[in-house]
């Protein structure tokens, strides 16, 4: 079975830090994305990556960075957390194809006071 | 925006069969079309993916019409454990890459 995993399951952060979320994937697949789910708003795509240092926006990019140095790590950067950046956010890969399936991980759910 | 309109929750009973339909009338010739089922506080899982016609695996069956231009997911005599969110994606290209947006799903509950 394919897995990925993320870094931690809970963070609290307070405003101004710089955050890391990481994400591991262990199926050598191509795509990775980051998504945040927020309730009533549903899942919204924040990155994504085709390659390794590729990096392409999603929906809602402001206020986040990635970074993909290796194919199976995709992290994503708060570089100054605020509150309304207090989310579950949710890792995926996936392989190449037109047939593509999303692979996520348990979600970090990340709180900034 | 999503490609794709679901409704947005649907009530159930045990036993029942239970049929969600998803929109998607600007689907490419390429897209397949995937359903996802996502639990509280866990990340969506892969439910069924199909192209066309009718595809039918453990869990799920998935109609559609010739057109592609909807799906329905069918779930065959539902339990409490399949109360959860059920989302239908489609790709959605951009820059050249199948760029894979979540609509607001469709939550359903099931009842004793």
């Amino acid at each position: 079975d394919v897995k990925v995993t993320q870094s931690s399951r809970y963070l609290v952060k307070r405003t101004g830090e710089k955050v890391f979320l990481e994400c591991v994937q262990d199926m050598d697949h191509e795509n990775m994305f980051w998504y945040r789910q927020d309730p009533g708003l549903g899942l919204r795509l924040i990155y994504f990556s085709y390659d390794v240092k590729m990096k392409e926006k999603g929906d809602i990019p402001e206020g986040y960075s990635v970074s993909r140095e290796k194919k199976e790590r995709f992290s994503l950067i708060l570089e100054s957390a605020s509150t309304n950046q207090t989310s579950m956010y949710l890792c995926a890969s996936s392989y190449t194809g037109p047939d593509e399936k999303l692979f996520f991980g348990s979600g970090t759910q990340l709180s900034v006071l | 925006l999503a490609k794709t309109t679901q409704p947005i929750s649907m009530d159930s009973y045990e036993g029942q069969e239970v049929n969600i339909t998803c929109s998607h009338n600007n689907i490419a010739t390429n897209d397949y079309i995937t359903w996802y089922q996502q639990f509280p506080s866990q990340g969506p899982r892969f439910i069924i993916q199909g192209y066309k016609t009718k595809v039918t695996n453990e869990v799920a069956s998935l109609f559609i019409p010739a057109d592609r231009k909807s799906s329905t997911l069918s779930l065959p005599r539902v339990s409490l454990s399949d109360t959860a969110v059920y989302y239908c994606l489609v790709g959605e290209t951009s820059g050249g890459y199948n760029k894979l947006i979540f609509g607001a799903g469709t939550r359903l509950a099931v009842h004793p």
